[in-house]
């Protein structure tokens, strides 16, 4: 079963400043699809930023971008010009792109930021 | 309005009490999710659906049941709740496997 692994369970960082926050994943499949969801205090889950992997170009969302490592199986989110309106819990999650495991995004458990003034 | 939306926001029950969460969409998606949320679990896959007739048990469905009365519509039940059960359930959406989800705004349920 695939497992995604956020090993940071709680970062800080200064307004604009930058962060990287970081998730491994555990998988055999060749093809698959990973996101970054943002969770603010308001608790509604956002999407941030998705990339799928026979893509080697890193995705890029504005001040969101990712360091897609596919051989160390890496997906780490960059945070670029810190916001207070950055602070919440940030889950990343993985899709497969078949079999038994293209049905359902497993998610590791969040890692939580706080944005300093 | 909300494309997915879930009802009630916030739900305080006691233990033994039988409960309904509800989930509808307005995005036309035939794969619907229930996960719950706890601190420092993540989000954890409860049942999905992909059309009415395709219901199935994800990583923890003991306790729970659902129904999905129309495409649109996928209710979560707790026929006997207990306190374990005490946290944030989401409801999904999904367009396909390419795709990630767009959920409701979550339903906080307190089981005393």
């Amino acid at each position: 079963a695939q497992t995604v692994t956020q090993s940071q369970p709680e970062m800080s960082v200064q307004e604009a400043e930058t962060v990287t926050l970081s998730c491994t994943y555990d998988t055999s499949e060749s093809d698959y699809y990973l996101f970054w969801y943002k969770q603010p205090p308001s608790r509604q889950m956002i999407l941030v930023i998705r990339q799928e992997a026979y893509k080697q170009q890193n995705a890029t969302e504005n001040r969101f971008s990712v360091n897609f490592q596919k051989a160390a199986k890496s997906f780490s989110l960059k945070i670029s010009d810190s916001q207070l309106g950055d602070a919440a819990m940030y889950f990343c999650a993985y899709r497969g792109y078949s079999g038994g495991s293209n049905y359902k995004l497993t998610f590791g458990k969040g890692t939580l930021l706080t944005v300093n003034p | 309005d909300a494309d997915v939306t879930q009802t009630p926001r916030n739900r305080i029950t006691k233990t033994g009490k039988r409960i309904m969460l509800e989930c509808s969409q307005t995005k036309g998606h035939d794969r619907m999710y229930w996960y719950r949320q706890d601190p420092g679990l993540g989000l954890r896959l409860i049942y999905y659906s992909f059309d009415v007739k395709d219901i199935n048990k994800g990583e923890i469905s003991d306790g729970y049941s659902v129904s999905r009365q129309a495409q649109a519509k996928f209710s979560l039940s707790l026929e006997s709740a207990i306190p374990n059960q005490t946290a944030l359930y989401f409801c999904a959406t999904s367009a396909g496997r390419s795709y990630g989800y767009t959920f409701g705004s979550g339903t906080r349920l307190t089981v005393v």
